[in-house]
C-alpha cells in the first residue's frame, strides 16, 4: 500500500515570497491533516478536511495560510507572503475517519521542509 | 490548557541497555494514545497505539508502552536497545471521546551507542 506522498521535500524562498505544497494521502482515506513542525517541537495540526470539506482550522494563520482539498483527494497548502517564522517541516497525515470514530490512526508523509531567508 | 509532556529531550543509552521514555499529559477524561518515531533522514512512523483494554501495548520492533490512567502517563519501554533504535520520538494524545486532534509532545531524541 503506498504511503502519503508529498511534494516539494526541500523548499527555500526569501521573505515575503509565496509557496505552495502539495499533499497526496494514501488511497480510500478521507480524513486528511496538514501539521507544522518547528524545529525542537512535536508537530501542530494546521488544519483538517473531511473528504473536501473543512473540519478544523482554528489553529491556521488565514492571513497568510490557505489551503484546499478539491475533489476530496490531494491537498495543497499555500503560504503567502512567507515570514521569517514559517520555516519549519510542514507535514502532511491522513486517515480512514478522522477521529471520534473507533480506532482512528493518522500516517503521515515524509514533509517538505522550508526554509525562509 | 491540554498538554503532552516528554520529560527527556535527549537520551543516550549504550546497546543492550533498557529505555524507558515518558510521556504524560493533562486532560482527565477519554484519552487514545499513540508514540510515532521518526529515524534519521524518514518520516513518522507509528509504533504503537492505545484505544481501549489491556493497558500493556505491544508495538513494533520490541517496543510496549503502558497506559496508567490514575497518573496520566502513557511511558514508552524497550528492555534492550540496539544501535538501529537511534532516532526521534514522539508522544501523541488524542483527548476526548469525540475528539479528532492530535497533541504531541516535543520529542525525545534518542541516540544509542555501538
Amino acid at each position: 500500500e503506498a504511503g502519503v506522498a508529498q511534494s516539494p521535500r526541500y523548499k527555500i524562498i526569501e521573505k515575503r515570497q509565496s509557496v505552495a505544497f502539495w499533499c497526496n494521502p494514501i488511497s480510500g482515506h478521507a480524513t486528511l491533516y496538514w501539521y507544522q513542525q518547528i524545529l525542537g517541537q512535536g508537530p501542530k495540526l494546521l488544519i483538517q478536511f473531511q473528504n473536501n470539506g473543512v473540519v478544523d482550522d482554528s489553529q491556521l494563520p488565514k492571513d497568510r495560510f490557505s489551503a484546499e482539498r478539491l475533489k476530496g483527494v490531494d491537498s495543497t497548502l499555500k503560504i503567502q507572503p512567507a515570514k521569517l517564522e514559517d520555516s519549519a517541516v510542514y507535514l502532511c497525515a491522513s486517515s480512514t475517519r478522522g477521529g471520534g470514530q473507533g480506532e482512528d490512526t493518522q500516517y503521515f508523509g515524509p514533509g517538505t521542509r522550508l526554509t525562509v531567508l | 490548557a491540554q498538554s503532552v509532556s516528554q520529560h527527556n529531550h535527549h537520551v543516550i543509552l549504550s546497546e543492550a541497555a533498557s529505555l524507558e521514555l515518558g510521556c504524560n499529559y493533562s486532560y482527565g477524561g477519554t484519552v487514545n494514545l499513540f508514540w510515532y518515531v521518526q529515524y534519521p533522514g524518514q518520516h513518522l512512523q507509528l509504533l504503537l497505539k492505545y484505544f481501549s483494554g489491556d493497558p500493556l501495548v505491544k508495538g513494533i520492533k520490541g517496543f510496549e508502552a503502558e497506559f496508567i490512567k490514575s497518573k496520566f502517563s502513557f511511558n514508552l519501554r524497550k528492555p534492550s536497545v540496539q544501535w538501529s533504535d537511534t532516532a526521534e520520538y514522539f508522544c501523541a494524545v488524542r483527548m476526548g471521546a469525540g475528539s479528532y486532534q492530535l497533541t504531541f509532545g516535543k520529542g525525545t531524541k534518542l541516540s544509542v551507542i555501538p
